[in-house]
């Protein structure tokens, strides 16, 4: 399988704490993407970060890529209830020199922030 | 962002029978959409690929003869689950694909099928 593995399963955090979750992938890829998925929900895009980029913001998000050890990070700061979720890395699915548009999906870290 | 739907958003239906569900990019023209099955607690997998005005291409272990998937126009794609039964209970999820300079893809809210 293709699919990637993410740590850890299940985090459970107090609201203002930080969030951490950690994405590896098997292939190479030209870019990496977070989503966050709420319960018996679709899926909301968080952030995409290209292969050549090592770090990236956005509001209270950060994400960190490492190329050469196939992972990928995601930071939640000053956490909310509101946060309280499912977090999945999604990577392309290139073949050979083509881009297929797919994406493959890691297992998901679900997230839990009590108030 | 761009708006996928999904109709409809949860089905029941008795075991033999078949269901379609329908995704939309409301706002932009996708020529390639992609089906998603997601089970409780789990991550998405992929099913197939959408292509509109071709045959869709279907991941391995995925019977085609049972989730039949037509990309009749630019804006809309159908998945058929034919004689469904009790196991094919999930989450549908479809996505449009929007080809820019970077590719992305917009996710529909999903569709709860239950098998009775």
């Amino acid at each position: 399988s293709q699919q990637g593995e993410e740590d850890p399963q299940a985090l459970s955090i107090q609201e203002g704490e930080n969030a951490t979750m950690n994405c590896s992938y098997k292939t190479s890829i030209n870019n990496l993407q977070w989503y966050r998925q709420n319960s018996g929900r679709g899926l909301v895009h968080l952030i995409l970060i290209r292969s050549n980029e090592r770090e990236k913001h956005s509001g209270r998000l950060r994400v960190t890529l490492d190329t050469s050890k196939k992972s990928s990070s995601l930071l939640i700061t000053a956490s909310r209830a509101a946060d309280t979720a499912s977090y999945f890395c999604a990577t392309d699915a290139t073949k050979g020199s083509s881009n297929t548009g797919k994406l493959i999906f890691g297992q998901g870290t679900t997230l839990q922030v009590k108030p | 962002g761009a708006v996928v739907s999904q109709h409809p958003s949860w089905v029941i239906c008795k075991s033999g029978t078949s269901v379609k569900i329908e995704c939309r990019s409301l706002d932009f023209q996708a020529t390639t959409m992609f089906w998603y099955r997601q089970f409780p607690k789990q991550s998405l997998m992929l099913m197939a690929t959408s292509n509109e005005g071709s045959k869709a291409t279907y991941e391995q272990g995925v019977e085609k003869d049972k989730f039949l998937i037509n990309h009749a126009s630019l804006t809309l794609s159908t998945l058929t689950v034919t004689s469904a039964h009790p196991e094919d209970s999930s989450f549908y999820i479809c996505s449009a694909l929007l080809r820019l300079t970077v590719d992305e893809q917009f996710f529909g809210p999903g569709t709860r099928l239950t098998v009775l």
